[in-house]
């Protein structure tokens, strides 16, 4: 079946560096990706999201990329701060639809003060 | 605007029982997700109602139900609970159909015993 894999599984950066986190997606239709942030004990939060006709987009500290040819895309974060720590979790969805959408494992970032 | 709520937050049951989880939208959407979350598994599609109406149903057995009311208000039942069933139980509502834009609840923390 389809897959989203994300990587890396646990990421520790140093406060004020850049963190990055990437997915790679199998379902070449794929059309939606959104990124979420989901703290210790409290819900995902969508952060960013970009669809196909889109390479990059950004929103302050947060960026993420598209690359359709090679079916991946990354999230980007600078100037990262203590607030930032949380598992990041991309997905990639075919369309609207709920029962496409395909979430990655996961990735544990940690800020170091 | 008040956010996506569910209720209750933690249910502990046994196995053979049955639970129904319950989700309320932000104002004004109309499109309802819900989710399993599980370490092992991850985030896996469950249902996805829209105007009172399944759209999708994901890969779990028949004993996982849901429905949505005329307010989009949507509940889950699943019948004749196992160990497996333990997990977080995610809603997630937008206000077009489907995933864009969704903004999930807190959750509900299933225990099994």
């Amino acid at each position: 079946g389809e897959n989203v894999e994300q990587h890396p599984s646990t990421l520790s950066v140093q406060e004020g560096d850049s963190a990055v986190i990437k997915c790679t997606y199998s379902d070449s239709a794929s059309n939606y990706f959104p990124w979420y942030k989901q703290e210790l004990g409290k819900r995902p939060q969508l952060i960013i999201d970009i669809r196909s006709n889109v390479g990059e987009k950004k929103d302050q500290r947060i960026a993420v990329t598209l690359n359709k040819t090679a079916k991946h895309f990354s999230l980007h974060i600078t100037e990262t701060q203590p607030e930032d720590s949380a598992v990041y979790f991309c997905a990639a969805s075919r369309d609207s639809s709920a029962s496409k959408i395909i979430f990655g494992s996961g990735t544990r970032l940690s800020i170091r003060p | 605007k008040a956010g996506v709520t569910q209720t209750p937050r933690y249910l502990i049951k046994t196995r053979g029982q049955q639970v129904t989880l319950s989700c309320s939208p932000i104002s004004g959407h109309r499109s309802v997700s819900w989710y399993q979350q599980t370490p092992g598994q991850g985030l896996q599609f469950l249902f996805e109602y829209f105007s009172e109406t399944q759209r999708n149903k994901g890969n779990f057995p028949g004993r996982f139900s849901g429905r949505q009311f005329s307010n989009s208000r949507s509940e889950m039942n699943v019948s004749t609970l196992e160990l497996g069933d333990s997990a977080l139980y995610l809603c997630a509502s937008s206000q077009g159909q489907g995933v864009y834009e969704q903004y999930f609840g807190p959750g509900t923390r299933l225990t099994v015993t």
